[in-house]
């Protein structure tokens, strides 16, 4: 089983602030990375992929990675309520088909 | 117009019971799958299939066979029910190729309380 390490949380920000959520993983042949949100009761959603080191921005989200490091992380600017969930970040392994989950960091949003 | 469902969304039932749970996707994706979800939330990949092979199996118990009678449905059977197989079981599917390599897009879930 590979290790993916997030911080369970639970994260607390005021609306308007930026998450910071962050994700290791164990296995240096990972190619693929992706962040899901899972809201209370429902199934995840893919929200960020990112495939190369370095930034990549999609609205209020912005996924970083550093393979040398094995970090990868997500950043959410000017957090609304409605971002309170759980945050799952998921690698590949050796296989293509191969993903491995964290156990996921709960953020809460507050007004 | 789902793009991933999976049927019954509840499923309660006594130990030692066979079910399935059933699951299609619309998407034109190659590979299906099925995790499961425990109480703690944490999500493990349980199998996928790849045009009606199957290519991973991660360690589950026998008791759980995938069935996968075209590309668009990977149903999960379930022996000899027990009460640790309670948990969330979800089914996904993905199109492995190009730039979306490997992003899986889940179905909404079946909530398995085994009594």
């Amino acid at each position: 089983q590979k290790e993916v390490e997030q911080n369970s949380g639970p994260l607390s920000v005021p609306e308007g602030a930026i998450a910071s959520l962050n994700c290791t993983y164990s296995d240096r042949v990972s190619q693929s990375f992706f962040w899901y949100r899972q809201y209370s009761g429902k199934s995840p959603e893919l929200i960020m992929s990112i495939y190369s080191n370095g930034d990549k921005e999609d609205g209020r989200f912005t996924a970083q990675l550093n393979k040398a490091s094995q970090y990868v992380s997500l950043l959410i600017r000017d957090s609304q309520p409605s971002d309170s969930a759980t945050y799952l970040c998921a690698v590949t392994g050796t296989g293509a088909n191969n993903l491995f989950f964290g156990t996921g960091t709960r953020l809460t949003v507050i007004p | 117009d789902t793009a991933v469902s999976q049927t019954p969304k509840y499923l309660v039932t006594q130990m030692g019971n066979d079910k399935s749970i059933k699951c299609e996707q619309n998407l034109g994706h190659d590979t299906m799958y099925w995790y499961k979800q425990d109480s703690k939330k944490f999500l493990k990949i349980m199998f996928s299939y790849n045009n009606k092979e199957l290519i991973i199996n991660e360690t589950v118990p026998n008791r759980f066979s995938p069935k996968s009678p075209d590309k668009a449905h990977l149903n999960l059977h379930i022996n000899s029910l027990e009460l640790g197989d309670s948990a969330v079981y979800f089914c996904a599917s993905s199109q492995d190729s190009g730039a979306s390599y490997n992003e899986q897009f889940f179905g909404p879930g079946t909530r398995l309380t085994v009594l």
